[in-house]
């Protein structure tokens, strides 16, 4: 079955340094792979998504930079943090048309 | 642009009692997606439910259940013989069907309600 893996649960990070967060998904080939933002007490907001090895989309501009160096492998970064950036990150994957299935998510806190 | 509007902020429910979350929705498209996800405290979102805009038969997942009305673009999950496993923030979200700049790689929430089950 597939499985997806997401880390760390949970970081803190001072304003300006930089982020890396990393998300695999096991048990399956050429997966959709998304990151989504919450905010606190607010949905959750697409921030980028890619369909292959080093394609990605971005959905809105910001402090980010999402990379795809692996089939399987979908990495978050930032080069410098910003307050604003502090979230709870969730990676997701698609299968088939419809299910979009989630990781554990990180918590992501910019002091 | 699309927007998914849940105006139940909080809802609270007895145990084994049934609960209707409501849902609405803004579109000009017609294929799309509907979902109902479920984020406990543990904070993974768990998909519930989920419907096709072509499909008029609402869908339905042993105690969840969907009342989709297309024309007044209405989407609310019915949760019967609630259970306190229950008890989570619950979002509805929207998925175009059509793949024009990325539509249909992107899910547009809306802001949740926090189902709270009484025992």
């Amino acid at each position: 079955s597939q499985t997806i893996h997401q880390w760390p649960a949970t970081l803190v990070q001072p304003v300006g340094s930089p982020l890396s967060l990393e998300c695999t998904v096991e048990g399956t080939s050429n997966p959709n792979l998304y990151w989504y933002r919450q905010a606190a007490g607010r949905g959750l907001q697409l921030l980028f998504y890619s369909v292959g090895i080093g394609q990605i989309s971005s959905e809105v501009p910001q402090n980010l930079s999402a990379s795809r160096p692996q089939d399987r492998q979908f990495i978050l970064s930032s080069k410098k943090l910003l307050l604003s950036d502090s979230g709870f990150y969730l990676c997701a994957w698609r299968e088939g048309r419809e299910k979009l299935f989630f990781g554990s998510g990180t918590q992501l806190s910019v002091l | 642009a699309q927007t998914v509007t849940q105006s139940q902020p909080e809802m609270s429910v007895q145990e084994a009692e049934t609960v209707t979350l409501s849902c609405t929705y803004d579109t000009s498209e017609s294929d799309y997606y509907l979902f109902w996800y479920k984020q406990p405290p543990s904070r993974q979102m768990i998909l519930v439910i989920r419907q096709e805009a072509y499909k008029q038969q609402n869908a339905t997942e042993n105690r969840f259940s969907v009342n989709f009305q297309k024309a007044a673009k209405s989407f609310s999950l019915k949760i019967s013989d609630s259970q306190l496993g229950d008890a989570a923030m619950y979002f509805c979200a929207y998925r175009s069907a059509y793949s024009w700049q990325g539509g249909s790689e992107k899910l547009v929430f809306g802001k949740g309600t926090k189902l709270t089950v009484n025992p």
